[in-house]
């Protein structure tokens, strides 16, 4: 059972556009939610992370919305960029006995045309 | 931001052999953990390692694997013997409070 679920798959946008990038978890005990971004042949770089406290954590052009009582997040990306290009990962772990294992979705390739 | 180092990029064995992967986390960091990624996908967690143990691993995580970090040295994934199964692309990561930094990842070929 995917405990991270991620959507969609793919996504296209053009230059300037805004991305939206959806995530939804099972475990209520999860309680930190990083997203990471990956490029091909590297490794995931974390890019922006929220805590359950906060319904809303903005970086830049990356802001993460989060709703716990639908168990849902999604990040988006403004003015979207060519190169932003890449698949982004939403994962999930839990503070209360943790043992600082992510959770990882299968992943958005987000594709960004100039 | 901080670097963790995988080396090498590349591994290519037959089946059978064993393989040492090895990793050198950031300096000052307590935890590491070693994630295996099949043709770009998932990210899956294996094991996890903290003062010189295992803290937690998956069902991913078989009797032919083991992790140690002798004397602060690298964080190693040993695999004996290697099945065709184990290839993937295998990332080392390393956290101090809770922020996991990734390496670049070994490719393992098995043969």
């Amino acid at each position: 059972q995917q405990q991270v679920r991620q959507s969609p798959q793919s996504l296209t946008v053009w230059e300037g556009e805004t991305a939206i990038l959806n995530c939804s978890y099972e475990n209520s005990a999860f309680d930190y939610f990083p997203w990471y971004q990956q490029f091909p042949g590297e490794g995931p770089a974390l890019l922006i992370a929220i805590r359950s406290v906060s319904d809303k954590k903005e970086d830049g052009r990356f802001t993460i919305f989060f709703n716990k009582r639908e168990k849902k997040l999604s990040l988006h990306i403004t003015d979207s960029q060519p190169g932003d290009s890449a698949t982004y990962f939403c994962a999930a772990s839990a503070s209360t006995g943790n043992t600082g294992k992510l959770i990882f979705g299968l992943g958005t390739t987000l594709q960004v045309q100039p | 931001g901080p670097k963790v180092l995988q080396i090498p990029s590349h591994q290519i064995i037959d089946m059978g052999q064993m393989v040492t992967l090895n990793c050198d986390p950031v300096s000052n960091h307590l935890y590491f953990y070693w994630y295996k990624q099949i043709l770009g996908q998932q990210m899956e967690f294996l094991v996890n390692f903290y003062n010189g143990k295992v803290m937690e691993k998956s069902k991913l995580f078989k009797d032919q694997f083991s992790v140690e970090r002798p004397d602060g040295s690298y964080f190693t994934l040993k695999i004996q013997p290697t099945a065709l199964e184990d290839s993937a692309v295998y990332f080392c990561a390393s956290s101090s409070e809770g922020t996991l930094y990734f390496g670049s990842g070994t490719r393992l070929t098995v043969l």
